[in-house]
């Protein structure tokens, strides 16, 4: 069965604390990767698509990545208002056309 | 300013009660979904439209309606058929289906009475 999975479930920080989210994948044949924010109560807001390996894209304090079977969301010297869940989706072309979401890091940066 | 919004930000449902969630967007995007988002869960696709007059299902359609008379809209109705409705529900759209990217709208909160 394909698969996207997100580690860790929740992550604690201190503001300027340096860290990375993770999105594993098991998906053959990768066409896109897709990186969402999303505040609570709101609706996921587009941060990144990575279409092949060795890709890389940035964003403020945000770098993504992409592997053969992971993409990493790289904070840097994260601030309060970086605080939200953090949604990875894997493209799973075929029949099918859809998006294969993971369940999300919650991310915390205590000032 | 381009966007997709979707309306009420909260509905309630009583036993039996059909109910439309709305949904509009004026990026002149050909593709629009529906999801249904539950609490440790990934979102779950109930619809998707590529064209006007054209939908289909997804993963979780049992209990659901659409349809696609307009290019900028794409209502979702919730059945009495659905048994278990309470969930957040997000609508978004792409230029065209593929990996390509899904732009979300702001949401509806469904709960039942």
């Amino acid at each position: 069965e394909d698969q996207v999975t997100q580690s860790p479930e929740a992550l604690r920080l201190q503001e300027g604390e340096s860290s990375s989210l993770n999105c594993s994948y098991t998906v053959s044949g990768l066409r896109g990767l897709f990186w969402y924010r999303q505040d609570p109560g709101k609706g996921p807001e587009f941060l990144f698509t990575l279409y092949s390996a060795g890709e890389e894209k940035e964003k403020e304090r945000l770098k993504a990545t992409l592997t053969k079977k992971e993409s990493f969301l790289h904070i840097t010297a994260p601030k309060p208002e970086d605080s939200a869940t953090y949604l990875c989706a894997v493209y799973y072309g075929g029949a099918t056309n859809k998006l294969i979401f993971g369940t999300g890091t919650l991310l915390a940066v205590q000032p | 300013d381009g966007g997709i919004t979707q309306s009420p930000k909260y509905l309630f449902r009583k036993e039996g009660q059909n109910v439309t969630l709305s949904c509009e967007q004026n990026l002149n995007h050909d593709a629009m979904y529906w999801y249904r988002q539950d609490p440790g869960q990934g979102l779950r696709l109930i619809y998707y439209s590529q064209i006007v007059n054209d939908f289909q299902k997804g993963d979780i359609a049992e209990g659901y309606s659409v349809s696609r008379e307009k290019k900028e809209s794409f209502p979702l109705t919730v059945t009495s058929a659905q048994k278990n409705p309470t969930a957040f529900y997000l609508c978004a759209s792409s230029i065209g289906l593929g990996p390509e990217t899904q732009y979300f709208g702001p949401g509806t909160r469904l709960l039942v009475l």
